[in-house]
């Protein structure tokens, strides 16, 4: 079976640092998204690691562990506009299936 | 940059309805993906498409069709609808070589009634 497990809510305040973690289980396993969502909104990618080690794209940065199946979204300077909810997804092989699988999302709750 | 485009954005129809959802992936994005998000949750895969053919298919209920047309356009069909159907539904467009960065559009809004 296919699963990723997150946190389903995290609250911080604005200016500080707040990591989400995502664990998976999958059969084959070919990196792993991030996405966030506003409410209302449409998903949009913020990250991917195909291999081990640490991703960085501004004030957003990924982390993945192959051997841990363990992954984590590091959000530095919190603004309140990253009030959002945050999936993690795993494309789980690379050659037969396109299709991502996402976990059920932590909703983070940035506090001024 | 142009986007993903759905249509319609809201659609209310009534139980035993069908219902045709369009979407317009980004120029040049060779692969199209369906789908369903229900409140609260996460989106579920429907069905995904590669140079007009299904590639992959997910928790699509039979009542569901879904294809890709020459101009690469897809459209979602949903016959005999049920409550249980009223959901965001999203059509998201990537290239092959970076099916995990995939752009999502803004969604239709189905409610069943």
């Amino acid at each position: 079976g296919q699963s990723l497990e997150q946190p389903s809510e995290v609250t911080a305040v604005e200016g500080a640092i707040v990591q989400i973690n995502c664990t998976y289980q999958t059969s084959g396993f070919y990196g792993l998204s991030w996405y966030q969502q506003h409410d209302g909104g449409a998903p949009t990618f913020l990250s991917y690691n195909g291999l081990d080690g640490l991703e960085e794209t501004g004030r957003f940065s990924s982390f993945l562990s192959r051997s841990d199946s363990y992954g984590y979204l590091l959000l530095q300077e919190l603004q309140m506009k990253d009030s959002a909810s945050y999936f993690c997804a795993v494309r789980a092989t690379r050659d037969s299936s396109y299709k991502l699988i996402f976990g059920s999302g932590t909703r983070l709750l940035v506090r001024p | 940059a142009a986007g993903v485009i759905q249509s319609p954005r809201h659609l209310i129809k009534e139980k035993r309805e069908t219902a045709t959802l369009k979407c317009y992936p980004i120029p040049r994005h060779d692969t199209v993906y369906w789908y369903q998000q229900g409140p609260g949750q996460d989106p579920q895969f429907l069905i995904s498409f590669y140079e007009k053919m299904q590639s992959d298919k997910g928790s699509i209920p039979d009542r569901f069709s879904a294809q890709q047309f020459s101009d690469y356009h897809s459209e979602l069909n949903m016959s005999s609808l049920e409550l249980g159907d009223s959901a965001l539904y999203f059509c998201a467009s990537s290239s092959l070589t970076s099916t995990y960065e995939q752009y999502f559009g803004p969604g239709t809004r189905l409610t069943v009634t």
